[in-house]
């Protein structure tokens, strides 16, 4: 089983759709978690932090449910420039282990 | 930018040989991550120094090795390189420890032949 698991999509939805991805992580001992956003042939980038209490970024949601071991982003009002890859990241012991990521594709 | 630099961008080798990767962190961090990326995968981490000593290391193998300087800057040196170390390789610094944002550099794109 993958340390961090994610849906690897492709999500190909309409410009102003809300789409929401999950990711499921195995070591109950993980310290912090985070969603980046990597476009094609680019460096990952941090999109934001994941807090148990939930977390919102104007049209960005994100949600942590340790119980579950499971992150979920929720992307309202989807723009063109939203197409990307979508990396649930999960950190502890001095790493950060990434997901596959999901791929996303905004269509006019 | 992320301040972060790497060189070089791009290297061809064949297998069997050995190679260097360089890394420049942002300023004011004294920690860098490099990682693996595989196409159509994520990042895959290799390991993490903090103030010059290996502070973490992923499941890769004793021929993949690593420095960092006084100024935090890093080396990644892969001994006897093989077909699947093809790759993009990235840096990332970051303050003090993983629990904070990274910050990815734009990654040397390895192709071994």
């Amino acid at each position: 089983r993958k340390e961090v698991e994610q849906d690897p999509g492709p999500f190909n939805v309409p410009e102003g759709a809300t789409v929401a991805f999950n990711c499921t992580y195995s070591n109950s001992a993980s310290q912090s978690f985070f969603w980046y956003r990597q476009d094609c042939r680019k460096e990952p980038k941090l999109l934001m932090s994941v807090y148990s209490s939930g977390n919102e970024d104007g049209r960005f949601t994100a949600q942590l449910n340790r119980a579950s071991q499971y992150i979920s982003l929720l992307i309202r009002d989807s723009k063109l420039s939203d197409s990307a890859t979508y990396l649930c990241v999960v950190t502890g012991n001095n790493d950060m282990r990434f997901g596959a990521g999901t791929r996303l594709t905004v269509k006019p | 930018e992320t301040g972060v630099t790497q060189s070089p961008t791009h290297l061809i080798k064949t297998r069997g040989q050995q190679v260097t990767l360089r890394c420049s962190s942002q300023s004011g961090h004294n920690t860098v991550s490099w990682y693996q990326q595989a196409l159509g995968q994520g990042p895959q981490f290799i390991f993490q120094y903090y103030r010059e000593e290996e502070n973490g290391r992923g499941n890769f193998p004793p021929r993949f090795s690593g420095l960092q300087f006084p100024n935090y800057s890093s080396e990644l040196n892969v001994n006897a390189l093989e077909l699947d170390d093809s790759a993009l390789y990235l840096c990332a610094s970051s303050l003090e420890d993983s629990g904070n944002e990274q910050f990815f550099g734009p990654g040397t794109r390895l192709t071994v032949l």
